[in-house]
């Protein structure tokens, strides 16, 4: 079954500082995705990447920033965090074929973000 | 931009009862995916449709797409405990760069 790793699985921190959530997926696939997803609610895409070197803007406004530097990690940095940027952060991967027609999303744990 | 509405947005079954979700989207679909999320975990894949009027079993779970390719289904038939968490459909527009757009869920509580 899928391998795709999120770390940490829990963070509280504080107002301002910069952090750094990690995933890292050992499938070897080329499409990566960034959700916010709020307690009973939506997934909201934040950030998405092609492959190396791609990172892309999802629907969600988001002040965070994307890298896509190696196929397997696509790690999601907040230079200040703020309060309203609690929640929980799911990464996810796919396949990437060509008619991108059939792209089941594996989903990491998830990492839950308190931001005091 | 595409919405994705499932209704009901929540159900409360007893165990043995019959439960169905309903999908709609805003905008024509290419294809329809369905997710399951239990309490606490991640969203985790069940099926996808990609034929107009298609409809696929798994054991007690029927999921159907519409003629239109516009909305989506999901039955369950004699409802378990196990079935508890969060349904999401996620619908992928046939126009444009092809995002999957996800659902607002719907969060099923069975009762034993």
């Amino acid at each position: 079954e899928a391998d795709i790793y999120q770390t940490p699985r829990y963070l509280v921190i504080g107002t301002g500082k910069k952090i750094t959530l990690e995933c890292s997926q050992t499938m070897g696939h080329d499409k990566m995705y960034w959700y916010q997803q709020d307690p009973g609610m939506e997934l909201h895409l934040i950030h998405y990447s092609y492959g190396v070197n791609s990172t892309e803007k999802g629907d969600l406004s988001s002040e965070s920033t994307v890298s896509r530097i190696r196929t397997e990690h696509f790690p999601l940095t907040l230079e200040s965090a703020r309060p309203s940027h609690t929640s929980q952060y799911l990464c996810a991967s796919s396949e990437y074929g060509g008619t991108a027609r059939n792209e089941k999303l594996f989903f990491g744990s998830g990492t839950q973000l308190s931001v005091l | 931009g595409q919405q994705v509405m499932q209704i009901p947005q929540y159900q409360h079954v007893q165990e043995g009862e019959d439960f169905t979700t309903y999908c709609n989207s805003s905008t024509t679909l290419s294809n329809i995916q369905w997710y399951k999320q239990r309490p606490g975990g991640h969203p985790v894949f069940l099926i996808q449709l990609v034929k107009s009027g298609e409809v696929k079993k798994q054991k007690r779970l029927t999921f159907q797409f519409g003629e239109a390719k516009k909305n989506s289904s999901l039955h369950i038939t004699a409802t378990q405990t196990t079935d508890v968490g969060t349904y999401f459909c996620a619908g992928k527009t046939r126009t444009g760069f092809q995002k999957l757009v996800f659902g607002t869920g719907t969060r099923l509580l069975v009762s034993p």
